[in-house]
């Protein structure tokens, strides 16, 4: 079946460093992927999308990386707050509908 | 409206009470999802409507889960009889976009909390 894996539950950082979320898949050939973040109590909201045909995407201290070969995808903030501090979903389409499904998130923390 | 709007916030029902969840999505969007999501997990996907056609519903955890669409706006998600396993955060998003060759890039509400005691 199709599968979405963020392997980290939770990531602990100092603030300024680079925090790196990894998101692997498995059964897909997504045409492209997105990244959403979650603060609690409220609904994810939209970051970034990345096509299978770009390798990386940039936005202010955000980068994403797409590789369609190892079914990966990087996401990256650089120089990061404590205001980063959030939860992390990546989210693929799945069949030809459209919809989007999902990873179990990525709790990022990042200390002063 | 200026986003997606979810009533109620909170929902607190009886064990076998019908909940009726209501999502305003934002104007001229086509698609609506509705995902419920468990705490310290991420959404999982319920069903999806392209205007008033629900395309997939193949996530419906059993049939006392029901949404509807009729107008293509306004969009109920229905539980009956609920159960304790029922408890979790229900979104909805809309997507100005529809189907897989677009991005369908998702503007969430905040959700419904749902506690069945």
């Amino acid at each position: 079946s199709q599968k979405i894996e963020q392997n980290s539950e939770a990531l602990n950082i100092q603030e300024g460093k680079t925090a790196t979320l990894t998101c692997n898949y498995t059964n897909y050939s997504p045409a492209y992927l997105q990244w959403y973040r979650q603060d609690p109590g409220r609904g994810p909201v939209f970051l970034l999308l990345i096509r299978e045909n770009e390798k990386e995407k940039r936005k202010e201290r955000l980068k994403v990386t797409f590789d369609t070969t190892l079914k990966q995808s990087l996401f990256h903030i650089t120089a990061s707050q404590p205001a980063d501090s959030a939860t992390y979903l990546c989210a693929l389409v799945r069949g030809s509908q459209g919809n989007l499904i999902f990873g179990k998130g990525t709790k990022l923390s990042v200390k002063p | 409206g200026a986003g997606v709007s979810q009533s109620p916030r909170y929902k607190v029902a009886k064990r076998g009470q019908d909940v009726a969840l209501r999502c305003d999505p934002i104007s001229g969007h086509v698609s609506l999802f509705w995902y419920q999501q468990a705490l310290g997990q991420g959404p999982e996907f319920l069903t999806y409507f392209q205007n008033e056609a629900q395309l997939d519903k193949s996530g419906l955890p059993s049939d006392r889960f029901f949404a509807e669409r009729p107008e293509g706006s306004v969009s109920t998600l229905k539980i009956q009889r609920t159960q304790q396993e029922d408890s979790a955060v229900y979104l909805c998003a809309s997507s100005l976009t529809g189907g897989a060759s677009g991005a369908n890039v998702l503007t969430f509400g905040a959700g419904s909390r749902l506690t069945v005691l």
